[in-house]
């Protein structure tokens, strides 16, 4: 089944060390975005990108760097990790412009 | 700048009793507006577009450029209906959410 799939689903990490978070899809779809999720502040836009070569900021990229490895994968890096990304992150693709947006599961990421 | 706002953090009602839920946004151009639904532990998915002026599980939304307004109504809420909701925003080239109003629904 064409599914949006997020590894690792939970994990706890420490301050200071680097963590990956991957997505993969198998909706063929074009575009794929990272959200970060935390009660009171919705979802808010890391990264995005519309194919392999493109990459483009968010609203909240500071911390975050990502790579567009093929079409079906992109992964969000912390490359030193802080406690405030706490979170719960998601990755989201799309087709196109204008069309519905599929989640993944979520990761729930905890800094300590 | 493009936003889009939803005043109320929680919504709660009885069953039966009519649902609103609010949504406001500020775009220059013609904005394309959506609702997405989170039930308990399962991922988000769509529940409806402005563009195709359907109704999903009996909600429907109007976009209102007048007031800036896509509220999300249903006019009787069940209790399969709670769950957190999320007004969305497509920008030009990039889907902007609000922060989520949790919809309670009481038997």
């Amino acid at each position: 089944d064409a599914d949006v799939t997020q590894t690792p689903r939970n994990r706890i990490t420490k301050t200071g060390k680097r963590i990956m978070l991957e997505c993969s899809q198998t909706k063929g779809h074009d575009r794929m975005y990272w959200y970060r999720q935390d009660p009171g502040l919705g979802l808010r836009l890391i990264y995005y990108s519309f194919d392999v070569k493109d990459i483009n900021k968010g609203e909240i990229s500071d911390g975050y760097s990502v790579s567009r490895q093929a079409q079906a994968k992109f992964s969000l890096s912390l490359e030193s990790a802080i406690p405030n990304q706490t979170a719960l992150y998601f990755c989201a693709t799309q087709w196109g412009l204008n069309t519905e947006a599929f989640f993944g599961q979520g990761t729930r990421l905890t800094v300590v | 700048a493009q936003r889009v706002t939803q005043p109320e953090k929680l919504l709660s009602v009885f069953k039966g009793a009519p649902v609103e839920l609010k949504c406001n946004y500020s775009y220059s151009g013609s904005p394309e507006l959506f609702w997405y639904v989170q039930y308990s532990r399962q991922r988000l998915q769509l529940l409806l577009r402005h563009i195709s002026r359907e109704s999903i599980k009996g909600f429907t939304a109007d976009l209102n450029k007048g007031e800036t307004s896509f509220h999300l109504k249903k006019p009787f809420a069940q209790e399969e209906d709670s769950a957190m909701y999320y007004c969305a925003l497509y920008n030009t080239d990039k889907l902007i959410f609000g922060t989520g109003t949790r919809l309670q629904v009481f038997p």
